[in-house]
């Protein structure tokens, strides 16, 4: 079974500053993917960064890049110069082996002016 | 290009009734997901089209759950006999790209679904 852990409830960070959100996974797929998608209140889902796993090399989406360290199955977020607009739900999820998407519980991150 | 779209976006049901969601998904995608999400939990998937054929269930869509994509186009979910524990987001998705590959997987609003 796949499974992905985000072991921070809620985050917080101050306008311009720079947060890491963290995410945890499990797979015995050797190609899988892996992403990060922003839920902003009462609005839609979209994705935010993502990484595939036989690339070494960390994903970078302008203010937004990876942490990708494979061999400790482990996948950060790091946003950089927050801005109020950031403030959502962060969900981490895992593609692999099959079509679906298996997510986390999420990351509350507040940005505060 | 409009968007994922899902209709209705609310629905308040009595346990027991039937209930009936549509997703139109962006105009050439070929793959379709519908995922459920409960407070405080990130979405949880529960099956997958590739054009009309579903290719994926999770034991999450019980019988009492029924999903169709009839002519490749928009899908609708049905679940019959509501329960209380069926409350839940209902998310659709929607992608392009052929078998094996991975493409962005594009949300639609939701439909918020209450059952009292």
């Amino acid at each position: 079974a796949q499974t992905v852990t985000q072991s921070q409830p809620e985050m917080s960070v101050q306008e311009a500053e720079t947060v890491t959100l963290s995410c945890t996974y499990d797979t015995s797929e050797s190609d899988y993917y892996l992403f990060w998608y922003k839920q902003p209140p009462s609005r839609q889902m979209i994705l935010v960064i993502r990484q595939e796993a036989y690339k070494q090399q960390n994903a970078t989406e302008n203010r937004f890049s990876v942490n990708f360290q494979k061999a400790a199955k482990s996948f950060s977020l790091k946003i950089s110069d927050s801005q109020l607009g950031d403030a959502a739900m962060y969900f981490c999820a895992l593609q692999g082996g099959s079509e679906k998407l298996v997510f986390g519980k999420g990351t509350k991150l507040t940005v505060n002016p | 290009d409009t968007g994922v779209s899902q209709d209705p976006r609310h629905k308040i049901t009595k346990r027991g009734q039937n209930v009936t969601f549509r997703c139109d998904p962006i105009s050439e995608h070929n793959r379709l997901y519908w995922y459920r999400q409960t407070l405080g939990q990130g979405p949880e998937f529960l099956t997958y089209f590739q054009n009309e054929a579903q290719l994926e269930k999770s034991r999450l869509l019980s019988d009492r759950f029924s999903a169709e994509r009839p002519k490749g186009s928009f899908s609708t979910l049905e679940i019959q006999r509501t329960e209380q524990g069926d409350s839940a987001m209902y998310l659709c998705a929607s992608s392009s790209g052929s078998s094996g590959s991975t493409y962005e997987q594009y949300f639609g609003p939701g439909t918020r679904l209450t059952v009292t």
